[in-house]
């Protein structure tokens, strides 16, 4: 079935650096939505990319949708410690828009 | 921004009991509601897709007689655990969609904790 490969697992970098972390997968996905979760609560939102290429920034995250429609990679710039969370990337799978998560990037922030 | 609300945010109980989780979305019209389950440092499994005026889809290896959806309305969905046991306890989370929109918007959880 689809399955969603997300890296890396986990990272742990200096406030104010650079991150990137990206998703791909096997089949192909005309949909990808980036989450953050912190924790005890619910993922949020935080970017949707709809077409093969997109580019969107929300503030400092950007997120590419790839030409391919088989990945999609999240850029976090001069990261905060208020970044620190869990993020998800995810693809919907099914007809009624259920969605498919990949495993999660765990980000540390040391200030 | 589109706010789904869930409640409770936490609930302990004795196994044994059955639990009831509201999932309302507050500012818009939600025909399809999901449930998802996550176990600690895991990602979010789907259970079930709940649709308004209609039974409920379960996942696969998903309980539909344990895990009772009731998606009466297009601003609320419920889900009961029945007769919960320590090995559903974990932490579950609703998420909604606007009408014809994708991205799903989601609860902040309840966390279960069976004795």
């Amino acid at each position: 079935g689809q399955q969603l490969n997300q890296s890396p697992q986990s990272m742990f970098i200096q406030e104010g650096e650079d991150v990137s972390m990206n998703c791909t997968s096997s089949s192909i996905f005309n949909t990808w939505l980036w989450y953050k979760q912190d924790p005890g609560e619910g993922p949020v939102l935080l970017i949707a990319l709809y077409k093969a290429g997109e580019l969107t920034s929300n503030g400092r995250l950007t997120a590419q949708f790839g030409i391919t429609r088989k990945d999609s990679f999240l850029n976090i710039s001069a990261s905060i410690p208020s970044d620190v969370g869990i993020y998800f990337c995810a693809g919907p799978r099914g007809s009624q828009g259920n969605l498919i998560f990949g495993k999660g990037t765990k980000l540390s922030v040391k200030p | 921004g589109a706010v789904v609300s869930q409640h409770p945010s936490w609930v302990i109980c004795k196994s044994g009991t059955s639990v009831k989780i509201e999932c309302r979305s507050l500012d818009f019209q939600a025909t399809t509601m999901f449930w998802y389950r996550q176990f600690p440092k895991q990602s979010l499994m789907l259970m079930a897709t709940s649709n308004e005026g209609s039974k409920a889809t379960y996942e696969q290896g998903v309980e539909k007689d344990k895990f009772l959806i009731n998606h009466a309305s297009l601003t609320l969905s419920t889900l009961t655990v029945t007769s919960a046991h320590p090995e559903d306890s974990s932490f579950y989370i609703c998420s909604a969609r606007d009408l014809g929109k994708l991205p799903q918007h989601f609860g902040d959880g309840t966390r279960l904790s069976i004795l």
